[in-house]
């Protein structure tokens, strides 16, 4: 069964504090790994797509990289409005179905 | 990408009615998916929705409790029914775009009392 696994589970940062976000997943034969930014209220906002080992993704001030095991999203000299929950998800083996994991809860603060 | 629309965006039920959650989609598109997030915890895939055919759900998720309607290209349905208050969710649309990247609506916000 596919597994994915975040941490840490609730990060606060200063505004201009970077940090990382992990994702660790475990599956059989991974086709992509999505990250996706989550506001209140409303639902999963579509990041980045990673299907190799060795690729990134930069967006702004956020920067994906995949490896074997693990996925991190870098997140550089945030600030206020970053702060959301971020989703990693994966898509393995014949299926479409996306396996989440529980998030990062992500407070920047002024 | 895909511009998703939900209705209705919450309600409150009392327990052991049906709700149908509609979503709506501004393209064609071959695969609708229906996701619960209950509450703290992260998104679980309920079923698949391809136009033309029957659904298909995950483990722990049934036709009779779950119905799902794909009646064309760009809509769906989703009925809960007979609720209880462990059904007290975020209900959620998703379709999919090139390169599986999987775009999602607004969501529901179902609380049954």
């Amino acid at each position: 069964e596919d597994q994915v696994t975040q941490s840490p589970e609730a990060l606060r940062l200063q505004e201009g504090e970077s940090s990382s976000l992990n994702c660790s997943y475990t599956v059989s034969g991974l086709r992509g790994l999505f990250w996706y930014r989550q506001d209140p209220g409303k639902g999963p906002e579509f990041l980045f797509t990673l299907y190799s080992a060795g690729e990134e993704k930069e967006k702004e001030r956020l920067k994906a990289t995949l490896t074997k095991k693990e996925s991190f999203l870098h997140i550089t000299a945030p600030k206020p409005e970053d702060s959301a929950t971020y989703l990693c998800a994966v898509q393995a083996g014949g299926g479409n179905k996306l396996t989440f994991g529980t998030g990062t809860q992500l407070k920047v603060e002024l | 990408s895909a511009v998703i629309s939900q209705k209705p965006s919450r309600d409150i039920c009392q327990r052991g009615t049906s709700l149908t959650i509609q979503c709506q989609v501004d393209s064609q598109v071959t695969m609708m998916f229906w996701y619960r997030q209950q509450p703290g915890q992260s998104l679980t895939l309920i079923a698949t929705a391809n136009q033309g055919s029957e659904a298909t759900y995950e483990s722990g998720f049934v036709i009779d409790k779950f119905p799902i309607s794909r009646p064309n290209l760009t809509f769906s349905t989703l009925t809960v029914s007979n609720m209880s208050p462990e059904d007290s969710s975020i209900y959620l649309c998703s379709v999919e775009e090139a390169r599986s990247e999987a775009f999602f609506g607004q969501g529901t916000r179902l609380t049954v009392v």
